[in-house]
Parts: structure tokens; C-alpha cells; sequence
């Protein structure tokens, strides 16, 4: 069965320093990940996908996240946060063998001190 | 820009009416819709899917007689909560993709239900 984990409900930074977002999934094919952003009662924002090109994907506002097949991991980092990344953030999979079902995560809350 | 709109964003409505919520996809013609159930502190959760000119696919434990959806056109989905409860309240939002990133999903911004 296909899932996806992340491993933190809430992570506290401050702001100017590095963040870092856990995601492990599970597939039985070739699947494809991606980082989303929700912000307070707001729809979610795409923040960046992997689709089997390269491992290490950049996304918008300084995030990027690095697909491990050895690690089944797909965390997602920014080298210095800022205030306005303070949101929830979920990590989803869609399994190649599903057509555009996709997964969610649990979310990981993110807060950053000043 | 956003690419899905949904309205109402916000809607209060009394216990046993009725409640419709309108999404839109607004630069494509969208065969598939989504819709997902988000509550408090919680991840989303997938109710159904909406296919165009045929019926909504459900997901287990979703009643399809208590949300209704309709996806008569290529760029409208409904879906409505009939005789809505108090354990009805939730944020539901919905989502499209593209025929060019079909494993792309793009949400609307979302429809906040409070029923008293």
C-alpha cells in the first residue's frame, strides 16, 4: 500500500536559520512527490514536485527537497527561514499506479521564531 | 494567478439546510475535479471524485445521498450538503489538474462550513 509520513507534527525555528521538513513515503512503483503550503485558512500552494527527472528539485520561495530512493525520503529544506514561512506544509505522493489520486501526509506545522 | 476559485469562501448556515459550494476551474477545462475534507488541525482528506457528464466517484465511509456533486460543466463543480449537521462543519476544498501535468493537483482556496 502507498503512504506518506511526516515524521514531525511541528517544527520551531528561528528566523534566519536553516529549516528542515522530514517526509518518508511508500510506493510500489515510481512515484511522484510533492511539498505543499497552507496557509491559515487558505487553499494549498504548490511548492514543488519530483517526477522521476532530477533528484534534487527546487521550488519557489528557497525551498528545495531531495528525492532518496535508498532512504524512501523526500524532506524538504530552506538554508534560512523567514517569518512568512510560518504555515502547515504537507507532503503528498501520487503512486504511478493511480491516476491522479494522490496521498497527503499528516502536515507538519511550522513556526518561526523571531 | 489562481487557477481554481471556489465560492462561497465562508458560509454559516443553520442545522438540517442545505448547503451548495461552487468550484471553479479558470484557465481549464477540467474533465476530473476533486473535493477533500480538511478538519481542524487535521490533513485532507479525499471525498470524492467529480467527473464530467457522469457520476461522482465516492470514497469509503462518504455518504454520496448527503454530499451531492454535480460537474455539469467542463469548468463547474458543486457540491452540496444536504440536511447539514453540527459534525458537518469543516474547511472543504476542492482541485483540478492539468492535461499537461496530470499528476499536478491545484487547489481553490477553499470553503470554510460552520453549521450551528
Amino acid at each position: 500500500a502507498q503512504s506518506v509520513t511526516q515524521l514531525d507534527s511541528h517544527v520551531s525555528v528561528s528566523e534566519g536559520t536553516p529549516v528542515l521538513l522530514r517526509c518518508n513515503y511508500s510506493s510500489s512503483y515510481s512515484p511522484s512527490l510533492f511539498w505543499y503550503v497552507q496557509h491559515p485558512n487558505k487553499g494549498l500552494q504548490l511548492l514543488l514536485k519530483y517526477t522521476s527527472a532530477a533528484t534534487l528539485v527546487k521550488g519557489i520561495n528557497g525551498f528545495e527537497a531531495e528525492f532518496k530512493k535508498s532512504e524512501t525520503s523526500f524532506h524538504l529544506t530552506k538554508p534560512s527561514a523567514h517569518m512568512s514561512d510560518a504555515a502547515e506544509y504537507f507532503c503528498v505522493v501520487r503512486p504511478y499506479s493511480s491516476a491522479s489520486k494522490i496521498i497527503f501526509g499528516s502536515g507538519t506545522r511550522l513556526s518561526i521564531r523571531p | 494567478g489562481a487557477v481554481v476559485s471556489q465560492h462561497p469562501s465562508r458560509v454559516i448556515c443553520k442545522s438540517g439546510t442545505s448547503v451548495k459550494i461552487e468550484c471553479r476551474s479558470l484557465d481549464f477545462q477540467a474533465t476530473t475535479m476533486f473535493w477533500y475534507r480538511q478538519f481542524p488541525k487535521q490533513s485532507l482528506m479525499l471525498m470524492a471524485t467529480s467527473n464530467e457528464g457522469s457520476k461522482a466517484t465516492y470514497e469509503q465511509g462518504v455518504e454520496k445521498d448527503k454530499f451531492l456533486i454535480n460537474h455539469a460543466s467542463l469548468t463547474l463543480s458543486t457540491l452540496t450538503v444536504t440536511s447539514a449537521h453540527p459534525e458537518d462543519s469543516s474547511f472543504y476544498i476542492c482541485s483540478r489538474g492539468t492535461s499537461r501535468e496530470a499528476d499536478t493537483q491545484y487547489f481553490g482556496p477553499g470553503t470554510r462550513l460552520t453549521v450551528l
